[in-house]
């Protein structure tokens, strides 16, 4: 079935410093993917998507590529903050034609950013 | 106001009881789901309802059960609760008529199963 494998954390970094966050998916056909966010105490938000090969969703810095050859989604910033500090979900829904499934999630990288 | 939106947001009860954990949702969607989450396990899906009429098990339904009420209100029970039970819950909306498939979360329930 469907899956999804990110980098296991914790990801301890200094402010400023660069972030990549590794996404490997396993699907048949071309899913959409997403990076959601979860800061201390909250539910998860939704960070960023994109729906197709080559697609680069981006928000608030973040920018992670759909890359089909490789079947990555890869979660990058050039310059972390402390308020940066969160776990983060790569996750992805069905192909189309199958939407009757509910996401599919990693399960996680947390990332810590030091003054 | 949240859109999401989940009762109690923390929970502290004894092995055997039984507890109901509430979702509202204020978005519209028909799509409603439990996940827990455990530290280092990630989301684990426990049930899922597309609409009124049509719940789902997911991954790890044992030990629970759901009714969903309206299309706007989802519950999560746990009949008789156990230690291992212990976790934060969380439910989701979505609604993918509108073309774009991600969830929609809510805040979080922290139940504590002594």
């Amino acid at each position: 079935g469907d899956s999804v494998t990110q980098m296991e954390g914790p990801v301890t970094l200094s402010e400023e410093a660069f972030l990549t966050i590794n996404c490997t998916y396993t699907a048949t056909g071309y899913p959409s993917l997403f990076w959601y966010v979860q800061y201390p105490g909250e539910g998860l938000q939704l960070l960023l998507k994109a729906t197709k090969a080559d697609d680069k969703g981006s928000n608030k810095g973040f920018e992670a590529t759909y890359r089909k050859e490789t079947t990555s989604f890869h979660l990058e910033k050039g310059s972390v903050q402390v308020s940066d500090s969160a776990v983060y979900f790569c996750a992805l829904s069905a192909p189309r034609g199958q939407r009757n499934t509910p996401l599919v999630f990693g399960k996680g990288t947390r990332l810590s950013v030091i003054a | 106001d949240a859109d999401v939106t989940q009762t109690p947001r923390n929970r502290i009860t004894k092995t055997g009881k039984r507890i109901m954990l509430e979702c509202s949702q204020t978005k519209g969607h028909d799509r409603m789901y439990w996940y827990r989450q455990d530290p280092g396990l990630g989301l684990r899906l426990i049930y899922y309802s597309f609409d009124v009429k049509d719940i789902n098990k997911g991954e790890i339904s044992d030990g629970y059960s759901v009714s969903r009420q309206a299309q706007a209100k989802f519950s999560l029970s746990l009949e008789s609760a156990i230690p291992n039970q212990t976790a934060l819950y969380f439910c989701a909306t979505s609604d993918p008529s509108v073309g774009s498939y991600e969830q929609y979360f809510g805040p979080g329930t922290r139940l504590t199963v002594t």
